[in-house]
């Protein structure tokens, strides 16, 4: 079974919906973020979480909204989604007890919006 | 604005010969440094981590990091086609765990 998985893999909506992405991890990280990725951009992040209380934003976090419902659980939402943040999603997880807090990525979610 | 860069690519290698990845940052108080592997449309898979000055082997993979010259690279000998792949540089910034990505080197290793 796979240790991050992200729901849908695939979406194709159309400007102003609002979209839901869900994240979802067994490996008992406490820490988990959001990403985009862009052709010729690399991955830039959108929002962090440190633990169910902790939220921060990350660099383009303009457009997006967060929750954390769990440990293990983190959704991102686009509440009225227009068509430049079509892009491929990543959710990663961290264990902030380990030394060097290596981050593991889920499959990612192709989001495109019309 | 704390930069990670690398080389777009395509790097192109013909089979079992070492291929050479580099990776530039400007943050100089960055500690830790990781190598993900990335095939097309796929998520970014971890292969090396490195922290020390120096060389780290695992495998046919080799990390080197020099912080004097914020320099890290990546070596992967005897490349096989399915090395073929974009190698992301990431650089772990400030106090909060927060990784910052290049854009990525696209290598091709062709038979």
């Amino acid at each position: 079974d796979a240790d991050v998985t992200q729901t849908p893999r695939n979406r194709i909506t159309k400007t102003g919906k609002r979209i839901m992405l869900e994240c979802s991890q067994t490996k008992g990280h406490d820490r988990m973020y959001w990403y985009r990725q862009d052709p010729g951009l690399g991955l830039r992040l959108i929002y962090y979480s440190f633990d169910v209380k902790d939220i921060n934003k990350g660099e383009i976090s303009d457009g997006y909204s967060v929750s954390r419902q769990a440990q293990a659980k983190f959704s991102l939402s686009l509440e009225s989604a227009i068509p430049n943040q079509t892009a491929l999603y990543f959710c990663a997880t961290s264990d902030g007890g380990a030394v060097y807090n290596e981050q593991f990525f889920g499959p990612g979610t192709r989001l495109t919006v019309l | 604005q704390k930069e990670v860069e690398q080389n777009s690519g395509p790097l192109s290698v013909p089979e079992g010969a070492i291929a050479s990845l580099n990776c530039t940052y400007s943050d100089r108080v960055s500690q830790s440094f990781f190598w993900y592997r990335q095939y097309s449309g796929k998520s970014p898979e971890l292969i090396m981590s490195i922290y020390s000055n120096g060389d780290k082997e695992d495998g046919r993979f080799t990390a080197q990091l020099n912080k004097a010259s914020q320099y890290v690279s990546l070596l992967i000998r005897d490349s096989q086609p399915s090395d073929s792949a974009t190698y992301l540089c990431a650089v772990k910034t400030g106090g909060y765990n927060k990784l910052i990505f290049g854009a990525g080197t696209r290598l091709a290793v062709h038979p």
